[in-house]
């Protein structure tokens, strides 16, 4: 049973577009985060929640909006994509405020 | 600067030799020290956790933390094929607060 997963894993879309990542974790945690790694691996944080509260929003365009519609799940959607949001998204959980994080296995968004 | 830096690589070893690891940061305010592990087109999973400045051994890794000279390290004995991966080493100031990643150091272990 995946403890933290994504859809789609890959999308692939036009400039322009409006597109939703979705995640889902199964391992009863109260924090849910969202990561954007670029091509050179940078690992940077874009939002965190606890128990569907919003506690972490580093300075991140407002196109990206996440949503948690229970503690289970996080998602994010992204309005009008534009070349430089082609990345790999990682979700991640933890237990709390331990900083035990555990990551989901990505979604590579690519924007044509 | 960035908070965290980290040489990328690519570092390659031979089978059985040990893998050097390290990380440099300037916020002093870091007392969480982490390594994850990262394989090709999957996400990152953690290897090693310590907090504060000291050594902590789980099997073949060692991290080592020296918060007086602002350096992390991760030491890898008897290197595997499969160790071939992404190493990123992470920080944060507190439970609760936000990771802070350097740019992950790339590792080849050949048979």
């Amino acid at each position: 049973d995946t403890a933290v997963s994504q859809t789609p894993k890959y999308l692939v879309t036009q400039m322009g577009n409006d597109k939703s990542i979705k995640c889902e974790q199964n391992l009863g945690h109260d924090t849910m985060y969202w990561y954007k790694q670029d091509s050179k691996k940078f690992l940077k944080i874009m939002f965190s929640y606890n128990n569907k509260e919003l506690i972490i929003n580093e300075t991140v365009p407002n196109r990206f909006s996440p949503k948690s519609p229970d503690k289970a799940h996080l998602n994010l959607h992204i309005n009008s994509l534009e070349l430089g949001d082609s990345a790999v998204y990682f979700c991640a959980t933890s237990k709390g405020s331990t900083d035990t994080q555990y990551f989901g296995p990505g979604t590579r968004l690519t924007v044509l | 600067q960035k908070e965290v830096e980290q040489d990328p690589g690519p570092l390659s070893v031979p089978e059985g030799a040990i893998v050097s690891l390290n990380c440099t940061y300037s916020n002093s305010a870091f007392q969480y020290f982490m390594w994850y592990r990262q394989y090709s087109r999957k996400g990152p999973e953690l290897l090693m956790y310590t907090y504060s400045s000291g050594n902590k051994e789980d099997g073949r890794f060692t991290a080592q933390v020296d918060k007086s000279s602002k350096y992390i390290s991760l030491f890898i004995r008897d290197s595997q094929p499969s160790d071939s991966a992404t190493y990123l080493c992470a920080m944060s100031r507190g439970t609760g607060n936000k990771l802070t990643f350097g740019g992950g150091t790339r590792v080849l272990v050949k048979p």
